[in-house]
């Protein structure tokens, strides 16, 4: 049982660069969730899902875009990358009152 | 709105000591506390957690009482072992929403 799986693990772009965060799920959850982690600031929530097709903004959006075509993929889209944008990025699901199931991380860096 | 705040760490302890690590919180109504553990190079795992107030989570000698009088939800353990290194982070979830906020976390350093 994989959980939650996010790739790359490791990113560089240059600034104004585009790339997509993968993340997929092979419990069949309906909810899952894209935090980003800032050093000394906790995670905060960019953009989450209650189920395929719905997509809804946390704390964070700007300068991201996500969409949900499939229960399993939830990726994570930066058009114009910042170097704002800087941080390491969880993808996190659950199903119901359950707990949160998260991936490694992905750790970008955007210069 | 909803917020977590707890100690700043980080917190070095040696082999054996008694932890505690503050967590305090806002929010309407009655929300389920959770309490994470980021280990090196991991994504967050749930440590333990309560979902209403008296209740006492417990998990790998970790305790953590949810304390609705004084809004509180303080991570304790009797005897911490260097294995216990980690990041510890609090939370909350308002019933009724898909949400989790989660406090800064607090570094933990156990030397043997």
């Amino acid at each position: 049982n994989a959980g939650v799986t996010q790739t790359p693990k490791f990113r560089i772009l240059k600034i104004g660069q585009s790339m997509t965060l993968q993340c997929a799920q092979d419990m069949n959850h309906n909810y899952m969730y894209w935090y980003r982690q800032d050093p000394g600031m906790g995670l905060k929530l960019i953009y989450y899902s209650v189920g395929a097709g719905i997509t809804d903004k946390g704390e964070v959006p700007n300068g991201y875009n996500v969409s949900r075509s499939t229960t399993e993929d939830f990726p994570l889209r930066l058009e114009l990358a910042a170097p704002s944008q800087t941080s390491v990025y969880f993808c996190a699901s659950k199903e119901g009152d359950e707990k949160l199931f998260f991936g490694s991380g992905t750790q970008l860096s955007v210069l | 709105g909803n917020s977590v705040t707890q100690m700043e760490g980080p917190v070095t302890l040696s082999e054996e000591a008694f932890l505690t690590i503050n967590c305090t919180y806002t929010a309407t109504g009655y929300p389920s506390l959770f309490w994470y553990v980021q280990y090196p190079g991991e994504g967050l795992q749930l440590l333990l957690k309560a979902t209403k107030a008296d209740d006492k989570g417990s998990n790998k000698g970790f305790e953590a009482t949810y304390r609705k009088e004084t809004t509180s939800f303080h991570l304790e353990k009797g005897s911490v072992q260097v294995s216990d290194s980690a990041v510890y982070f609090c939370a909350l979830s308002a019933k009724g929403t898909y949400k989790y906020i989660f406090g800064t976390g607090t570094r933990l350093k156990v030397l043997a």
